[in-house]
């Protein structure tokens, strides 16, 4: 079965500085790959998603995320951060079950801090 | 076009009652999924239905709840018997068709608290 594992809980950068967040999956194939962003209060929205060709794929609000085969990992990006980025990130990994049905597993999620 | 809909945004229950969560897919939907969140633990994928069936169920517990998607009307997911563990938030998703490319669109939740 697929797991997604995010291994930073908590990230705390300054406004203005880079944002790294890390995500690593398992999966026998190819997976489809999603970020997703729950601000407070608020149920999860689409960052972006990768399926195929290019590894480097461009989001909404200017993250991007980089699909590294031979490291497992998805990790999400943004060269600078604003203060309304803070938020709990969420990767994802979908799968084609056996029966045909199609469900996303969801890592546990990263907090994301940022100080002005 | 409404997002998807989902009711009461916080639900007060004591040990014992029944909780019952609805979630209206957005439009032309017919594929959704329920999550519950914890904190710190992620989203728990639960159920998984299109209109009239439960195509995967392997998240849910096997007693006490339940999940429904009618022809008509909202989804429903059901708790007898709340316990304090079942206190988290619950999240309902749609989305226009299956298939691994399809991106989810969330509800904001539903905050269950158990007394």
């Amino acid at each position: 079965a697929q797991s997604v594992t995010q291994p930073d809980i908590h990230i705390t950068v300054s406004e203005g500085a880079s944002l790294e967040l890390r995500c690593n999956y398992s999966y026998g194939a190819t997976p489809y790959l999603f970020w997703y962003v729950q601000s407070p209060g608020q149920g999860l929205q689409l960052l972006l998603k990768y399926f195929s060709g290019d590894t480097l794929v461009q989001g909404i609000k200017g993250f991007e995320a980089e699909f590294k085969r031979s490291q497992s990992s998805f990790n999400l990006r943004k060269p600078s951060v604003h203060w309304s980025d803070a938020a709990e990130y969420f990767c994802a990994v979908g799968k084609l079950e056996a029966g045909g049905s199609y469900i996303p597993t969801f890592g546990r999620g990263t907090s994301l801090i940022v100080h002005p | 076009n409404a997002g998807v809909m989902q009711n009461p945004r916080h639900l007060v229950r004591r040990r014992g009652q029944e909780a019952r969560l609805r979630c209206s897919p957005m439009k032309g939907h017919s594929h959704v999924y329920w999550y519950r969140q914890l904190p710190e633990e992620g989203l728990k994928f639960m159920v998984y239905l299109q209109k009239e069936n439960i195509i995967d169920e392997s998240g849910m517990p096997k007693e006490r709840f339940s999940a429904e998607f009618p022809k008509e009307g909202p989804s429903i997911l059901r708790i007898q018997q709340v316990v304090r563990g079942d206190s988290a938030a619950y999240f309902c998703a749609s989305s226009p068709m299956a298939g691994v490319n399809e991106k989810l669109f969330f509800g904001s939740g539903t905050q269950l608290s158990v007394l």
